[in-house]
C-alpha cells in the first residue's frame, strides 16, 4: 500500500516563527489533505492539495504531485498553532478506500 | 449547524463485553468512515460506507462491525474479538466516496478498557 512520511516528527519553536512541514508519498495520489489536530483531539481541515498551492491567512500549502511531496508552511506561529499536523493521502482499489496518514508532525510554539 | 457528531466522548468496556459508538452526520453527506488513532500514531481505516446498506472492511476491520441503515449514521460496534480496543475512534463523512472529495471529522470517541 501507499506509505505516508512526514518530517520532522516533532518540532518547537518560538512564538513568531516560521515554520515548513513535509510529507513524501510513495505512489501517485488524486486526494491530499492537511489536518490540524488540536489538544482535544478534533481534526480541523486546513487544506485540500492534490496539486499545486493554495493560502489561507498565515498558512499556506504546495503539493508537488509529480515529485510525490507536499509542504505546509506555517508563518508568525502563534501559541494557539500547536498540536499535531496530518497529511493524509487517498488509497483506491483493494477494498475499502479511505484515507491514509502519516504519523504526524508535533508542534509546540512557545510564547 | 451542520456537522459530525459522535458519542460518547468517553467509553469504559469490561472485558468481554460488546460496545457500541455513535456517529450522526447531518451534512447530507453519502459516505461515511471510521477510523481508530493510537498515541503518537496517524489514522487508520476501520470500515468505509460510500451508500446506505454498503460497507467495505478497511485495513484493520476485525473484531469491529458496522452498519448503515440510515444515510445520516454510521455507528461501529467494538466486539469483544477486538483483543487491543483502547483508542481514540473519530467517525468522517464526505459528500461521495471518490478519491477527489474532502473529508470531514467528528469530534472523536475515546475508548478504555477496564
Amino acid at each position: 500500500g501507499i506509505q505516508v512520511e512526514q518530517s520532522p516528527p516533532d518540532l518547537i519553536l518560538q512564538e513568531g516563527a516560521n515554520s515548513t512541514l513535509r510529507c513524501n508519498f510513495s505512489d501517485s495520489v488524486n486526494n491530499l489533505q492537511w489536518f490540524h489536530q488540536n489538544p482535544w483531539g478534533q481534526l480541523i481541515n486546513l487544506f485540500y492539495i492534490p496539486s499545486g498551492t493554495k493560502q489561507n491567512g498565515r498558512l499556506s500549502a504546495t503539493t508537488v504531485a509529480t515529485e510525490r511531496y507536499s509542504l505546509l508552511y506555517i508563518s508568525s506561529s502563534q501559541t494557539t498553532d500547536s498540536g499535531v499536523y496530518f497529511c493524509a493521502v487517498f488509497k483506491s482499489g483493494g477494498g475499502a478506500d479511505g484515507l491514509t496518514f502519516g504519523k504526524g508532525t508535533h508542534l509546540i510554539i512557545q510564547p | 449547524d451542520g456537522g459530525i457528531t459522535q458519542s460518547p466522548k468517553y467509553l469504559f468496556r469490561k472485558e468481554g463485553q460488546n460496545v457500541t459508538l455513535s456517529c450522526e452526520q447531518n451534512l447530507n453527506h453519502d459516505a461515511m468512515y471510521w477510523y481508530r488513532q493510537d498515541p503518537g500514531q496517524g489514522l487508520r481505516l476501520i470500515y468505509y460506507s460510500q451508500i446506505v446498506n454498503d460497507f467495505q472492511k478497511g485495513d484493520i476491520a476485525e473484531g469491529y462491525s458496522v452498519s448503515r441503515e440510515k444515510k445520516e449514521s454510521f455507528p461501529l460496534t467494538v466486539t469483544s474479538a477486538q483483543k487491543n480496543p483502547t483508542a481514540f475512534y473519530l467517525c468522517a463523512s464526505s459528500i461521495g466516496g471518490g478519491q477527489s472529495e474532502t473529508q470531514y471529522f467528528g469530534p472523536g470517541t475515546r475508548l478504555l478498557v477496564l
